[in-house]
């Protein structure tokens, strides 16, 4: 089973839907982070939690929220989504350290 | 702050000949580096990593990278390419201080010829 995993794999939705990503992790970290991937931009951080209490806005937080339910479960919210939101949206994990690990990614389309 | 380059948005190769991808880093602390690669349709798995060891750093699937401070570079590198390593390749360097964030370069796609 995977370590990282991200619900749903795939969403298309219309503008001005609220809509939902989950990342669930079996690693035991206490550290995890959500990024948007645009082709040709890299990874931008978007939200990151040292812990259930501890939630920071990374460079990109605009349009988002995040929820830190456990120490397992991040989720990340697009309170109205619009279309150039759409993009690969990944999750990571890490424990106090430097590796990061990512899950698979949620490919977004914002019609 | 830090910051990574990664020259060429995309290489391609012939199988079996050398693959060289290029990362140069901006940092004010010593940097802890990193390659990743992202198969299509998949996320990104590590490679390997640099943090103030060896300067050569070897990583799964047969690739190594040498961090070079004067040059301020960390570039990957594969002596022979095989058909399964067309991939997208992120370079990153972790971001000062307690806050553990990756700063990720733009990319680099390679593609490997028969």
């Amino acid at each position: 089973d995977a370590d990282v995993t991200q619900t749903p794999r795939n969403r298309i939705t219309k503008t001005g839907k609220r809509i939902m990503l989950e990342c669930s992790q079996t690693k035991g970290h206490d550290r995890m982070y959500w990024y948007r991937q645009d082709p040709g931009l890299g990874l931008q951080l978007i939200y990151y939690s040292f812990d259930v209490k501890d939630i920071n806005k990374g460079e990109i937080s605009d349009g988002y929220s995040v929820s830190r339910q456990a120490q397992a479960k991040f989720s990340l919210s697009l309170e109205s989504a619009i279309p150039n939101q759409t993009a690969l949206y990944f999750c990571a994990t890490s424990a106090q350290g430097n590796t990061q690990y990512f899950g698979p990614g949620t490919r977004l389309t914002v019609l | 702050a830090q910051s990574v380059t990664q020259l060429g948005s995309h290489v391609s190769v012939s199988e079996g000949a050398l693959v060289l991808l290029r990362c140069n880093y901006s940092s004010s602390v010593p940097p802890y580096l990193f390659w990743y690669v992202q198969y299509p349709n998949q996320g990104l798995q590590l490679l390997l990593k640099y943090t103030s060891a060896a300067t050569l750093v070897k990583g799964i699937n047969g690739f190594e990278a040498e961090f070079k401070k004067s040059e301020t570079s960390f570039h990957l590198t594969k002596p022979s390419a095989h058909m399964s390593d067309a991939a997208e390749y992120f370079c990153a360097v972790k971001n000062g201080g307690a806050t553990n964030k990756l700063i990720f370069g733009t990319g680099t796609l390679l593609a490997v010829q028969p």
